[in-house]
């Protein structure tokens, strides 16, 4: 089954760190870059990481850059994003993406296939 | 960055009607734009990638249309799943970005 599974999220306090992990099965990983999007409550989306198929390129939005880290496992079909010095403005569901566009170099930038997203929540 | 302003923030019609989404670039896109569907409570999905191709298994009442810095969505006879949030989003530059997202509703 083609899927993407989410996990890691919950309620942490302002300044505290969590890492997300994003599971893939069903396709061929190593080929595809990952991204996550998240969705404050209420609203749009918002691109917020990417990382290439094979790991060389990673690109954030400015309001994570610097706070957040994407990386992959292939040997575990898995993507993390470390999110650190987290605020309230990050209180959002997030996704992660499949990119559309296979050994893309910089990432092509469409997204194919979503999971089913994990809810994070910056309180105190 | 890019800003995507979706029109009209909610379209009200009925089952059977034509629905018309626009999407404006604050410069231009290329072709490079996408739409998505996002029924309540669930993920997104990909419909049209670059303005007019539609990704697999979307039905052929959804088409795309458009390049540069004008984007329409159409579709052309509404089936009660269809009514939900559509947003555009470009990937002509970095970062990536999405519209506001227009609501059709019945």
């Amino acid at each position: 089954q083609v899927e993407l599974v989410e996990s890691g999220g919950g309620v942490v306090q302002p300044g505290r760190s969590l890492r997300l992990s994003c599971a893939a099965s069903g396709f061929s990983f190593g080929s595809y870059g990952i991204h996550w999007v998240r969705q404050a409550p209420g609203k749009g989306l918002d691109w917020v990481a990417l990382i290439s198929y094979d790991g060389s390129y990673k690109d954030y939005a400015d309001s994570v850059k610097g706070r957040f880290a994407i990386s992959r496992d292939d040997s575990q079909n898995t993507v993390f994003l470390q999110m650190n010095s987290l605020r309230a403005d990050d209180t959002a569901v997030y996704y992660c993406a499949k990119d559309r566009y296979r050994l893309a170099t910089t990432g092509g930038g469409a997204f194919d296939l979503w999971g089913q997203g994990t809810m994070v929540i910056i309180s105190s | 960055e890019i800003v995507l302003t979706q029109s009209p923030a909610t379209l009200s019609l009925s089952p059977g009607e034509r629905a018309t989404l626009s999407c404006r670039a604050s410069q231009t896109v290329s072709s490079f734009l996408a739409w998505y569907q996002q029924r309540p409570g669930q993920a997104p999905r990909l419909l049209i990638y670059d303005a007019s191709n539609r990704a697999t298994g979307i039905p052929a009442r959804f088409s795309g249309s458009g390049s540069g810095t004008d984007f329409t969505l159409t579709i052309s006879s509404l089936e009660p799943e269809d009514f939900a949030v559509y947003y555009c989003q470009q990937r002509s530059t970095w970062p990536l970005t999405f519209g506001g997202g227009t609501k059709v509703e019945i």
